[in-house]
């Protein structure tokens, strides 16, 4: 079975600060990761996502994400967080065995506050 | 262009009640999914059609859940006897190639 873990609840830093938000996973096959933002009242929005190749991948809004499959992680980063990136962030998972198809396995979230 | 849409966007029943929840996909997307989101569990997974394939159940908490997904566009969602552990907002999502796209979901409200 596929899990993903995201230890903080919550991460708080100053605006113009480094960001980071942890992800581990566990998942039998070579993965497919995820990022998803969802600020308040609004549905998931992808932010970007690791398939294959560099293991630094870059996303919407400035985001960027490592993979690093010795520590099975793919932790969230921005060199300069902004006021407006607060929101809560999902990390998920797909096996990347079959097809490009199939559901997700998200981890709990963790809420992003950047203080002005 | 138009995203994924979710109709209603609240809900409020009654305890032992049945309620339908649509999600219309991006067009041409042959995926679909339903997850739900609530305070205790996070995000989980309910059901993922695939064109004509059979659906992925797997992920329905039980047999008042059920889904439909008519002429490989629109899905219904149905929740028979409501209870208040539904409470939830349900998501839907369809996928072309690896990433899927989330609709705004459908927030749920059992009392």
């Amino acid at each position: 079975a596929q899990s993903v873990a995201q230890p903080e609840d919550q991460v708080n830093v100053a605006e113009g600060n480094p960001l980071t938000v942890k992800c581990t996973y566990s998942v039998s096959g070579n993965p497919y990761l995820f990022w998803y933002v969802q600020y308040p009242n609004r549905g998931l929005q992808f932010l970007l996502k690791y398939i294959t190749g560099d293991n630094l991948v870059k996303g919407s809004y400035g985001f960027e994400a490592e993979f690093n499959k010795s520590q099975t992680s793919f932790h969230l980063k921005k060199p300069s967080a902004l006021v407006s990136d607060s929101a809560l962030y999902f990390c998920a998972v797909r096996d990347r065995r079959g097809t490009s198809y199939g559901k997700l396995t998200f981890g709990q979230g963790t809420i992003l506050t950047v203080h002005p | 262009g138009a995203g994924v849409s979710q109709s209603p966007s609240n809900k409020v029943t009654e305890k032992g009640k049945d309620v339908e929840l649509r999600c219309d996909p991006i067009s041409g997307h042959t995926a679909l999914y339903w997850y739900r989101q609530s305070l205790g569990q996070g995000l989980e997974f309910l059901i993922y059609f695939q064109g004509n394939s059979a659906p992925d159940k797997s992920g329905l908490p039980s047999d008042r859940f059920s889904a439909e997904r008519t002429g490989g566009s629109v899905s219904t969602l149905t929740i028979q006897r409501t209870q208040q552990e539904d409470s939830a907002v349900y998501l839907c999502a369809s996928q072309l190639a690896d990433e899927q796209f989330f609709g705004p979901g459908t927030r749920l409200t059992v009392l």
